[in-house]
């Protein structure tokens, strides 16, 4: 089956600094990904679509500048959260669909939690 | 607004039958998914429905009903691996996932 790679699955960071998540498709170009953030015993909030070639599209309340998405290729979506803060600390998944694929399903990579002290 | 409402939490027992339900209100309808996920894990695929009916994978069936905007999951045969959250999501008129809150289940011995 298609899938979805996010590395890392866990990291700790000092407040300030930045951290970056990267999402892989392994065997299938995605166009489109997904990045959503989930806070414990929460729902999975999309934070942003992002798009290869092009300026990933924001979820509104969620900051452009802190949440940088860059989706330079057909088989890779990075996040980098900067200068984060402990607020920030949650779990972030990323997610793809495979346009080959006759089903609508999305894949998901395993998640990162983020904790930020 | 959109709004999706499932259940916090259910129990169950090892063997028995449980169903999750799902009510949703969303701008447009492009489908209904099931996902299972379990503690610190990200979400897996259970089921998705685009059509009124009960669709049948293994221990596992969906139902929808697009005019009363309803589904539930109905998982038999409960084994303990089942303990986890179970998450809907309905796909509105943009093609955005509109996800639910969970419902946690709970396995007894």
């Amino acid at each position: 089956g298609a899938v979805v790679s996010q590395h890392p699955s866990w990291v700790i960071c000092k407040s300030g600094t930045s951290v970056k998540i990267e999402c892989r498709s392994l065997d299938f170009q995605a166009t489109t990904m997904f990045w959503y953030r989930q806070f414990p015993k929460q729902s999975l909030m999309l934070m942003a679509t992002s798009n290869e070639g092009s300026k990933a599209t924001y979820e509104q309340g969620v900051e452009k500048d802190k949440f940088l998405i860059n989706h330079a290729s057909l088989t890779l979506s990075t996040l980098t959260v900067t200068s984060a803060h402990p607020e920030d600390s949650s779990f972030y998944i990323c997610s793809a669909r495979d346009p080959g694929r006759d089903s609508t399903e999305a894949f998901f990579g395993q998640g990162t939690r983020l904790t930020v002290v | 607004g959109q709004n999706i409402d499932q259940p916090t939490e259910m129990t169950a027992t090892e063997g028995a039958i449980v169903q999750i339900n799902c009510t949703y209100q969303t701008s447009g309808f492009n489908g209904l998914f099931w996902y299972q996920q379990h503690a610190g894990e990200a979400p897996t695929f259970l089921s998705y429905n685009v059509l009124d009916g009960l669709e049948e994978k293994g221990r596992f069936s969906s139902f929808l009903s697009r005019s009363k905007g309803y589904s539930y999951l109905l998982l038999k045969e409960l084994q303990m691996k089942d303990s986890a959250s179970y998450l809907c999501a309905v796909r509105d008129s943009n093609y955005q996932l509109i996800w639910g809150a969970g419902t946690k289940l709970i396995i007894k011995p």
